[in-house]
């Protein structure tokens, strides 16, 4: 089946560490792809999108992802947590000719100071 | 920026009776809206794409007698879970297109915490 995958469910990390999230879809033909973040307690936000063009995309706070087309995969990087970057990170996928975005399962960032 | 609404946060309900959570795009017309649900450290689960002056499109294993879906408005759709049950209770979050932004950005409300006992 289709799918969205994140294959590390939880990260601890040290501040001032660096992080990289792993996220992999299945789905052929051009696709839309996002991470969001979701602090405790609070609503899901956009860390960054890639729609076409340079396949290396700077979001918010200092995120990045890259598209690799050959890999199917979209893995978030941040060369430097912070504390405050604790949270549930969500890789989707907006699958072709669709409006449905498809989540990961999520990976649950603890960054310890 | 965009900002898209739910109402209520927080539901508590009795069993058999029905509830109903509305989501409000602020600053933005929105033709399609879309309905999650969210279970304890899981991720999303898409239930169904609201579509503003037509029927809701649900995905497969969703209940649409159960799951009423209404999107009435370009800035407003509901969605009404009928005779709840227990296992119902869950985290709902509703998202919004806003078709108008550069690469047609999609925002999440705050969810709506349904609680049924």
């Amino acid at each position: 089946a289709q799918s969205v995958s994140q294959h590390n469910h939880h990260v601890i990390l040290s501040e001032a560490a660096s992080l990289e999230l792993g996220c992999n879809y299945s789905y052929g033909g051009t696709v839309n792809l996002f991470w969001y973040v979701q602090y405790p307690g609070q609503h899901l936000q956009l860390l960054l999108k890639y729609f076409s063009g340079d396949p290396l995309v700077k979001g918010i706070k200092g995120f990045e992802a890259e598209f690799i087309k050959s890999k199917f995969s979209f893995n978030l990087r941040k060369p430097s947590v912070q504390w405050s970057d604790t949270a549930e990170y969500f890789c989707a996928v907006n699958a072709p000719n669709t409006d449905k975005l498809i989540f990961g399962t999520g990976t649950r960032l603890q960054v310890f100071p | 920026g965009a900002v898209v609404s739910q109402h209520p946060s927080r539901v508590i309900c009795k069993s058999g009776t029905s509830v109903k959570i509305e989501c409000r795009s602020l600053d933005f017309q929105a033709t399609t809206m879309f309905w999650y649900r969210q279970f304890p450290k899981q991720s999303l689960m898409l239930m169904a794409t609201s579509n503003e002056g037509s029927k809701a499109t649900y995905e497969q294993g969703v209940e649409k007698d159960k799951f009423l879906i209404n999107h009435a408005s370009l800035t407003l759709s509901t969605l009404t879970v009928t005779s709840a049950h227990p296992e119902d209770s869950s985290f709902y979050i509703c998202s919004a297109r806003d078709e108008g932004a550069s690469g047609n950005t999609i925002y999440f409300g705050e969810g709506s915490w349904l609680t049924v006992v």
